[in-house]
């Protein structure tokens, strides 16, 4: 049973550029969440996604998008990147239960994005 | 604005010697849930507790949600270095339907000497 997988592991881009992230659900799962965590911090919640749309959305500028395919795999896109985008990019997944609640979110490896 | 204040934010203790985690937070979740993240790692789910007072045992590690639904705790019994990592704990908010968001503490960082 796959769990969650992300990639790349580790990237490293420029003031300016523009990274695409990449998330692949645990087997069964159906909704994904992003997630930025500094050094030293706790994850931040950027977004989730089900069913190909954006559901919900945390305190982050429009630079941050995202997209879901019909596979449930998901992508985060940051434009114009900023120093303090440096961090941990983590995707989570989970199942949308037929009572409209989710179950747990599992986290995948994260992907280190570094911007010099 | 921080919805989750967790304590201590470091703890470096002694194998075999026991330690508690608190995350407390002013507004009230309808679960809260647990992590260990190991550096350049994901976190890890420990546990999901739901209802006010529950208390949920993980072998050495017990874990108990306040009668509010407010805040938490983690004790862990004779620690071993094994154990080492950032514990983070993580409040759900369901706000209709589906939507559901985890906002999370800064978490706690948790070293065990052999």
């Amino acid at each position: 049973d796959a769990g969650v997988t992300q990639s790349p592991t580790h990237l490293i881009k420029t003031r300016g550029q523009q990274v695409t992230l990449r998330c692949s659900p645990k087997s069964g799962h159906d909704t994904v969440s992003w997630y930025q965590q500094a050094l030293g911090q706790g994850p931040q919640f950027i977004f989730q996604y089900y069913e190909e749309e954006e559901r919900q959305r945390g305190n982050f500028p429009d630079r941050f998008s995202g997209h879901q395919f019909p596979n449930y795999s998901s992508e985060l896109n940051v434009n114009a990147l900023l120093l303090g985008d440096s961090a941990l990019y983590l995707c989570a997944s989970s199942l949308e239960l037929t009572s409209g609640q989710q179950e747990t979110q599992y986290f995948g490896p994260g992907t280190r994005l570094l911007v010099l | 604005t921080q919805l989750l204040e967790q304590s201590p934010q470091f703890l470096s203790i002694q194998e075999g010697e026991n330690l508690t985690v608190y995350c407390n937070s002013s507004s009230v979740f309808s679960s809260l849930q647990w992590y260990r993240q190991e550096p350049g790692e994901g976190p890890v789910l420990l546990v999901t507790v739901v209802t006010g007072g529950e208390v949920k045992k993980l072998k050495r590690l017990t874990f108990q949600f306040g009668d509010a639904r407010k805040d938490s705790s983690l004790h862990i019994t004779a620690a071993q270095p094994g154990d080492t990592g950032l514990y983070l704990c993580a409040g759900a908010k369901w706000s209709g339907g589906s939507n559901y968001k985890l906002t999370f503490g800064k978490g706690t960082l948790l070293t065990v000497n052999p």
